[in-house]
């Protein structure tokens, strides 16, 4: 089993609406990232986070530590919007080269259709 | 700012042969890192470095080979190429104070062994 699984793999979306994308993991972590990779494109940071809430533009991410679960929300969703969105997360282990080792969830594909 | 430069965007290579995948960055990050993405899989860590002269496994380290002499590059050879390291490559960098630090990456490298 994965550490990080992320859902749903893939979401189909109206243009406007109201988007979430959850991640859930299964190590104690000291930091969460989401990432967003476009079709054919790199890959770019959009947060990352180790407790609370960001906002950035119309997108949000949250992070309940206890819970072990992030999510991504994006308001206002828009077509330019469409890509691979993905959550990876830093352990929190204790040997000290584990510490820069991030393991990534598998993805959710977003379409947003005009 | 150029960011993380990886060069060459696309590769092919006949099994066997060896080659070098270029990484720069002009950001003064200690850590850098390089991934592979393949279909239905996350982003999976092929070989870190926090600094110059140090460098470590990832989770997927066989068959890769890594050296990091400056602070600005982080080549990654194939010693002998194989169909199964047909895949995407990404390197990425940051600052060494993960918690709060982002990850930059490059454009990426598609790598196809016949």
């Amino acid at each position: 089993k994965n550490e990080v699984e992320q859902s749903p793999q893939n979401l189909t979306a109206q243009e406007g609406e109201f988007i979430t994308i959850n991640c859930s993991y299964s190590v104690g972590i000291s930091a969460l990232h989401w990432l967003q990779q476009h079709p054919g494109g790199g890959i770019v940071s959009l947060f990352m986070l180790s407790s609370g809430k960001k906002k950035h533009g119309r997108l949000i991410a949250t992070i309940n530590i206890q819970e072990k679960h992030s999510s991504l929300h994006i308001t206002a969703s828009h077509p330019r919007d469409s890509a691979v969105y993905i959550c990876a997360v830093r352990s929190s282990g204790n040997s000290g080269g584990s510490n820069y080792k991030l393991t990534f969830g598998k993805g959710t594909l977003l379409t947003v259709n005009p | 700012n150029a960011g993380v430069t990886q060069t060459p965007k696309f590769q092919v290579l006949k099994t066997g042969q060896s080659m070098t995948l270029q990484c720069a960055q002009d950001m003064n990050h200690e850590y850098m890192s390089w991934y592979r993405q393949d279909p239905g899989m996350g982003l999976r860590l092929i070989h870190y470095s926090v600094g110059a002269g140090i460098t470590d496994q990832g989770e997927v380290p066989n068959g890769y080979n890594v050296s990091r002499s400056t602070t600005e590059d982080f080549p990654l050879r194939l010693l002998s190429a194989a169909p199964s390291q047909t895949s995407v490559y990404f390197c990425a960098s940051s600052y060494s104070g993960f918690h709060n630090s982002p990850l930059h990456f490059g454009n990426g490298t598609r790598l196809t062994v016949t």
